[in-house]
Order: C-alpha cells, then structure tokens, then sequence
C-alpha cells in the first residue's frame, strides 16, 4: 500500500498547463527530497525529477517540481500529446526503511 | 552508456522460487546502491528490496523473510532469490540504479523489467 497519495487522474488540452499533488508524512517528503518518474504506455519507468526541483539532463524545462512540507507537485505546462503517461512521486521513508512511490496519476492528453 | 538488463522472469506455481538476475554495464557498479522495485498488472510502483554498496541491505515487509538480495561486483550484477511466492508477487520486477549524494537519493537508470507470473 503506497504512502504516498496521488490523484488517479489529471487532464489538458494541448498547451495547458497540468498540476499533479503528491501528499506524504514527516516520515518521508517532510524529511527528504522528492523524485518524480514518468512511465509510458508499455516502457520502464524514466527519472522525470529529483531533488524536488532538479531536472535531468534531457528532460524538457516544461516539466518542474516543488515541495512545501510534507506535499509536493509536478507541473506540467505546455502540455504535448506526447506527455500521455503515468507520474509517481517518490521519497526515501524513515519508518519504513525503504523507498516509497505514490498511487500514480495517470494524465491524459485531450 | 549506463544498462540494466534484467533476466530471470517465468511462470511458477504458488510456493515456488525463482531467481532473478540484474546486468549491469557502463558504470562502475561496486559503487552504486542497487534495487529491486515491481509493478503488478495494471498497478503502481512498488519498491522492493534495495542493497548499498558496502552490501546492506534493506526489503520492503511485503516480502521480507522470502526474498533474497545480493550482489557480485566481479560480475557486475544484482540478484533477488524469491522464495514461497505467492499470486501477489506476480509482476515485472525492475532493476534499479540509486544515485546518491548529499540530500539528493533517487533511481536514475532502469531496465526494462522482466516478468514473473505465480500461478498454477
């Protein structure tokens, strides 16, 4: 059971701009930083963003990330047909000694 | 180029085991953090196992006492032992880099997954 809270789904038009909410605990986002992951349809998951806000190499500046506390978002503006995937957030968890991902938000691109 | 080849995955019937393996290639892997996470059909992300580079290793309850993690860094390449499988552990089961340093800790390459199917 994931113990990170996601919602199921968002969605946009071609170049609107998406919010998806990550809410955690003390435990995990309020003590570390978040990652965001973005899977698409039939692929392994890719590093989207680390560090709450740091963006890897190749990862377009649309895509951003913010933490306040024990929530997080990712952001997606300027949204592109391509962009149809599923995002998890993710953090390191201290009670639980290990690595937990949200319940994932899959956005569709309308 | 940093790649993670998983191998392993197969049908076996509840109560089996199986081993699954993790090849990695272009980095230097005896110093990396190294992880297990799987996704069940249609289902989320779910970390599994992880083991640091000076081999501790932590499991997530789901599966601590019947899954195995271990590393050869002569062979560059990560296990994970399954044991007593159960329907619920039906999934492809991903290999994963951890990068870390400082307050950044987060799984920068993975591999394709392999998958493992626990039915009779």
């Amino acid at each position: 059971q994931s113990v990170l809270t996601q919602p199921p789904s968002a969605s946009g038009t071609p170049g609107q701009r998406v919010t998806i909410s990550c809410s955690g605990s003390s435990s995990n986002i309020g003590s570390h930083t978040v990652n965001w992951y973005q899977q698409l349809p039939g692929t392994a998951p890719k590093l989207l963003i680390y560090g709450n806000n740091q963006r890897p190499s190749g990862v377009p500046d649309r895509f951003s990330g913010s933490k306040s506390g024990t929530s997080a978002s990712l952001a997606i503006s300027g949204l592109q047909s391509e962009d149809e995937a599923d995002y998890y957030c993710a953090a390191w968890d201290d009670n639980l000694n290990g690595y937990v991902f949200g319940t994932g938000t899959q956005v569709t691109v309308l | 180029e940093v790649q993670l080849v998983e191998s392993g995955g197969d049908l076996v019937n509840p109560g089996g085991s199986l081993r699954l393996s993790c090849a990695a290639s272009g980095f230097s892997f005896s110093t990396y953090d190294m992880n297990w996470v799987r996704q069940a059909p249609g289902k989320g992300l779910e970390w599994v196992s992880s083991i640091s580079s000076s081999s501790y290793i932590y499991y997530a309850d789901s599966v601590q006492g019947r899954f195995a993690i271990s590393r050869d860094n002569a062979k560059n390449s990560l296990y994970l032992q399954m044991n007593s499988l159960r329907a619920e552990d039906t999934a492809v089961y991903y290999c994963a880099r951890r990068y870390s340093s400082g307050r950044f800790t987060h799984f920068d390459y993975w591999g394709q997954g392999t998958l493992v199917i626990v039915s009779s």
